[in-house]
């Protein structure tokens, strides 16, 4: 089975800081996806960013990157320009490739709180 | 754009009491999934259904059922609640041929057993 481990609890970024979520993941499949999924106080389970396993380059969305390392099973985010809407609690989640008929669930991590200093 | 819609947003049940929620996926979407977040934990998953039939099962326990009706759209019945049961209950739905990417959240229910 799949797991997501990420070792930080909680971290804190100045404003306008850059700040770098760790995330590793153990499996034995080959082609997956990974995601980082954010929730604030509202808890609304929002999207920041998606890498396809099979895929070199590292996923970049505005302010936010990751940096995948496949060999080493890791997928860290990196959230440049921190703002205090950054806030929230960062999830970490695995996904397996295979076809939906067989159960791809999203295998979350314990989660990492993000607080933001003004 | 039409996102994941759940209802009731919030419940109120008594201990032993019966509880359903509903899910209703973004159209086309063919996968759901059930999943359980208590306070301060990480969601865990309960049952997912593709295209109306049970794809995966997760913690869910025997005292909970779900299932997918002919629109697509899936309810989860609690029996038998217990104080244990208050969590956050969240659906997710996912559309195949889209490279297997991201499954888009509804905004939960929160359940609260009293």
């Amino acid at each position: 089975a799949q797991t997501v481990t990420q070792s930080q609890p909680e971290m804190s970024v100045q404003e306008a800081e850059t700040v770098t979520l760790s995330c590793t993941y153990d499996t034995s499949e080959s082609d997956y996806y990974l995601f980082w999924y954010k929730q604030p106080p509202s808890r609304q389970m929002i999207l920041v960013i998606r890498q396809e396993a099979y895929k070199q380059q590292n996923a970049t969305e505005n302010r936010f990157s990751v940096n995948f390392q496949k060999a080493a099973k890791s997928f860290s985010l990196k959230i440049s320009d921190s703002q205090l809407g950054d806030a929230a609690m960062y999830f970490c989640a695995y996904r397996s490739a295979g076809p939906p008929k067989y159960g791809n669930k999203l295998v979350f991590g314990a989660g990492t709180i993000l607080r933001v200093k003004s | 754009a039409a996102g994941v819609i759940q209802s009731p947003r919030h419940l109120i049940k008594e201990k032993r009491e019966t509880a359903t929620l509903k899910c209703y996926p973004i159209p086309r979407h063919d996968t759901v999934y059930w999943y359980q977040q208590g306070p301060g934990q990480d969601p865990q998953f309960l049952i997912s259904f593709y295209e109306k039939m049970q794809s995966d099962k997760g913690s869910i326990p025997d005292r909970f059922s779900a299932q997918q009706f002919s629109d697509y759209h899936s309810e989860l019945n609690m029996s038998s609640l217990e104080l244990g049961d208050s969590a956050l209950y969240f659906c997710a739905s996912s559309r195949t041929g889209t490279g297997g990417l991201e499954a888009f959240f509804g905004q939960g229910t929160r359940l609260t057993v009293v």
